[in-house]
């Protein structure tokens, strides 16, 4: 059985710092496309990024440079290290796998709540 | 990047009823699409990709159709369990993926 769970969300200040876990079971996240998206409250889904399975990243141009995918195939288990935090990137964190042309996000954790405030 | 348009943004309907939710995208995505409907405090579900092709274990109810710039997501028959939101996603324009703002279906 495939599944996803994140941890790691908190309450943190304006320009703090934050690191989420992903851990997967039923797929080795080391063989497939695993992606970070985003839903700030109210809103629709946000795409923040997605680490391919040979090892290329990208990133949302609005966490660009702040916000870094990264995973560890012994444990299995995906990371997204959130910096420079703005209250901007409130959101509701899910892991998803997919994230390219041609892979739709078929499986997703439960989420993580990040709140950026002061 | 690729705009994303749903209509309409909420839709009150009975159970029974059939219910018609489109999607245009700012430009041509093929069939590179999907559909998701998300229940309040959950993560969003797969129900069609490739405009079309209803994901394993979704029930034939639903069905989607549709190329290029426009798309439509159809239940032929509301049952109780899909009062949801449901997204749209393009997913030809990379890294840029992006959804639609959501069609919320409420009970009537």
């Amino acid at each position: 059985e495939v599944q996803l769970v994140e941890s790691g969300g908190d309450l943190v200040q304006p320009g703090g710092s934050l690191t989420l876990s992903c851990v997967v079971s039923g797929f080795t996240v080391g063989t497939t496309y695993m992606s970070w998206v985003r839903q700030a409250p109210g809103k629709g889904p946000e795409w923040v990024s997605v680490l391919y399975s040979g090892g290329g990243t990208y990133y949302a141009d609005s966490v660009k440079g702040r916000f870094n995918i990264s995973r560890d195939s012994r444990k299995n288990t995906l990371y997204l290290q959130l910096n420079g935090l703005r209250v901007e990137d409130t959101a509701v964190y899910y892991c998803a796998r997919g994230g390219i042309p041609g892979f739709p996000f078929d499986s997703w954790g439960q989420g993580t709540l990040v709140t950026v405030s002061s | 990047d690729i705009q994303m348009t749903q209509s309409p943004s909420t839709l009150s309907a009975s159970v029974g009823d059939r219910v018609t939710i489109t999607c245009r995208a700012s430009q041509s995505i093929g069939t590179w699409l999907a559909w998701y409907q998300q229940k309040p405090g959950k993560a969003p579900n797969l129900l069609i990709y490739q405009a079309s092709t209803l994901e394993s274990g979704v029930p034939s109810r639903f069905s989607g159709s549709g190329s290029g710039t426009d798309f439509t997501l159809t239940i032929s028959s509301l049952q109780p369990e899909d009062f949801a939101t449901y997204y749209c996603q393009q997913y030809n324009s990379f890294p840029f993926l992006t959804f639609g703002g959501g069609s919320k279906v409420e009970i009537k």
